[in-house]
C-alpha cells in the first residue's frame, strides 16, 4: 500500500539548473496536485490536474511546468531553478468529480529542494 | 473563492490540558472543511473532515471539530493533549466538484511536559 510516492526526497540545485520532481499514486485517483510549503506560508497550490489530460494553474505557478503523464503519474518541472524556489514540495491525489462530494487528499512524504 | 485563516501561528500547552486550534473560513458557496496534521519531517495526514450533516465531527487521535456556519468557523479541539500531539496543524477548505483544497498557514502545537 504505497499510496503517493515522491522522488527524490532531497535535492540541491544550483541557480539556473533544471530538474523534474516525480509523483506517482497507486490508488486509482483521478485528481493530482502539487503544493509547496514554506515556513509561515502554509501550503500553496502550484498546479493541479483534475483528470488525466488536463492541468490547471494554482496560486503560485510561475517558474514551474507540469505533465500528467498518465492516470498514475504527475511530474513537476523547474526549467531554471531560482533560490526563491527553495521549498518543500508535496504531491497529493484524491478522488474528485464535478458531481460528487469532495474527499480529502492523500499526500506524499515530500521533496526538500534547496537552490543555491 | 475560498480562504482560510488560522488565528494562532503557535499554541503552547501543558500535557493533559485541553486545547483549541482556531480556524475561520470564507466562501461564497457550500464548503467542505478539513483538518490535517503534519508531524516533523513527514507529509500531511487527514485528522477529520466536515462534508455535511452533524456539525460536530470526530477524528483520529481523540480530536474533534465543530462546524459553525453563522460564525464561519471550524475550530479543532482535544480535551487532553499528549506529548505525541506536538505537530503542525492545517485547516483547509474546498468547494464542490474539482476545486482544489485551500490551506491555512498552519498552527504549531507544542505540548509541554
Amino acid at each position: 500500500n504505497a499510496g503517493v510516492t515522491q522522488t527524490p526526497k532531497f535535492q540541491v540545485l544550483k541557480t539556473g539548473q533544471s530538474m523534474t520532481l516525480q509523483c506517482a499514486q497507486d490508488m486509482n485517483h483521478n485528481s493530482m496536485y502539487w503544493y509547496r510549503q514554506d515556513p509561515g506560508m502554509g501550503l500553496r497550490l502550484i498546479y493541479y490536474s483534475a483528470s488525466e489530460g488536463t492541468t490547471d494553474k494554482g496560486e503560485v505557478p510561475n517558474g514551474y511546468n507540469v505533465s500528467r503523464l498518465n492516470k498514475r503519474e504527475f511530474s513537476l518541472r523547474l526549467e531554471s531553478a531560482a533560490p526563491s524556489q527553495t521549498s518543500v514540495y508535496f504531491c497529493a491525489s484524491s478522488v474528485s468529480s464535478r458531481f460528487s462530494v469532495p474527499y480529502g487528499y492523500t499526500f506524499g512524504s515530500g521533496t526538500r529542494l534547496t537552490v543555491v | 473563492a475560498q480562504s482560510v485563516t488560522q488565528l494562532d501561528s503557535q499554541v503552547p500547552v501543558f500535557e493533559e490540558a485541553p486545547v483549541e486550534l482556531r480556524c475561520n473560513y470564507s466562501s461564497s458557496v457550500s464548503v467542505y472543511l478539513f483538518w490535517y496534521v503534519q508531524y516533523p519531517n513527514q507529509g500531511l495526514q487527514l485528522l477529520l473532515k466536515y462534508l455535511s450533516g452533524s456539525t460536530l465531527v470526530k477524528g483520529i487521535n481523540g480530536f474533534e471539530a465543530e462546524f459553525n456556519k453563522s460564525q464561519t468557523s471550524f475550530h479543532l479541539r482535544k480535551p487532553s493533549v499528549h506529548i505525541s500531539d506536538t505537530a503542525e496543524y492545517f485547516c483547509a477548505v474546498r468547494g464542490g466538484g474539482n476545486t482544489p483544497l485551500v490551506f491555512g498557514k498552519g498552527t504549531r502545537l507544542s505540548v509541554i511536559a
